[in-house]
């Protein structure tokens, strides 16, 4: 069991919005900015998307943001594009027992 | 150009040995926290180790606890993971990956393409 929760899935029609959610508590997600998001397409390395909560590592496109309110980060993808289809996990820094903490991912399908 | 490479992966029998290598490039290694993150086949990305940039300050998950030990060659540019009695359950393509600031940010902005350890007789 992942100590963030994550949708199993997600999907979207080219030119949408989506919004993938992330949800932990107070002593992780809840506690600080230390979260970030990274893209996984299948057989590759992560990509760091967002950093700090919401800040986009350079060449990131800005159709994708990031957000947080109480216990629960989010990943907006806007402008859905057939190369967005991916897994998305979200992280963060927690201040008990592990140090960095994942979600279970999601799935992107963009239909 | 910043580069990771992991190496030292293959097949290993349960309770064998194993120790993965990362080589990296492109940046000052000696400034920068670096990590480990696993993902067993066909699951998600689990955080396994961390390393302070001097090597003074060591994280580990509760899953590979006691098993498990992260070092650093600052001198050679090399991560290392030395993984003890090995379990099933810790097969998995290890990744190394770079903090994403000379300070504690607990993100990673780049990573190495992984090495697969498989544990099985």
């Amino acid at each position: 069991q992942s100590a963030l929760t994550q949708p199993a899935s997600v999907s979207g029609s080219p030119g949408q919005s989506i919004t993938i959610s992330c949800t932990g508590i107070s002593s992780d997600v809840g506690g600080d900015r230390y979260v970030s998001w990274y893209q996984q397409h299948p057989g590759k390395a992560p990509k760091l998307m967002i950093y700090e909560v919401s800040n986009r590592p350079s060449g990131v496109s800005n159709r994708f943001s990031g957000s947080k309110s109480g216990n629960a980060a989010s990943l907006t993808i806007s402008g859905l594009q057939t190369e967005d289809e991916a897994d998305y996990y979200c992280t963060s820094y927690t201040a008990y027992g592990a140090l960095v903490v994942f979600g279970g991912g999601t799935k992107l399908t963009v239909l | 150009e910043v580069q990771l490479l992991e190496s030292g992966g293959g097949l290993v029998q349960p309770e064998g040995s194993l120790r993965l290598s990362c080589e990296v490039s492109g940046f000052i290694f000696s400034s920068y926290t670096m990590n480990w993150v696993r993902q067993a086949p066909g699951k998600g990305l689990e955080w396994v180790a961390t390393i302070s940039n001097s090597g003074d300050a060591i994280f580990y998950a509760e899953s590979v606890k006691g098993r498990f030990t992260i070092s650093r060659d600052n001198s050679k540019n090399r991560l290392y993971l030395q993984m003890n009695d090995l379990r099933a359950e810790d097969t998995a393509l290890y990744y190394c990956a770079k903090e994403g600031s000379v300070r504690w940010t607990y993100y990673f902005d780049y990573w190495g393409q992984g090495t697969l350890v498989t544990v099985s007789s």
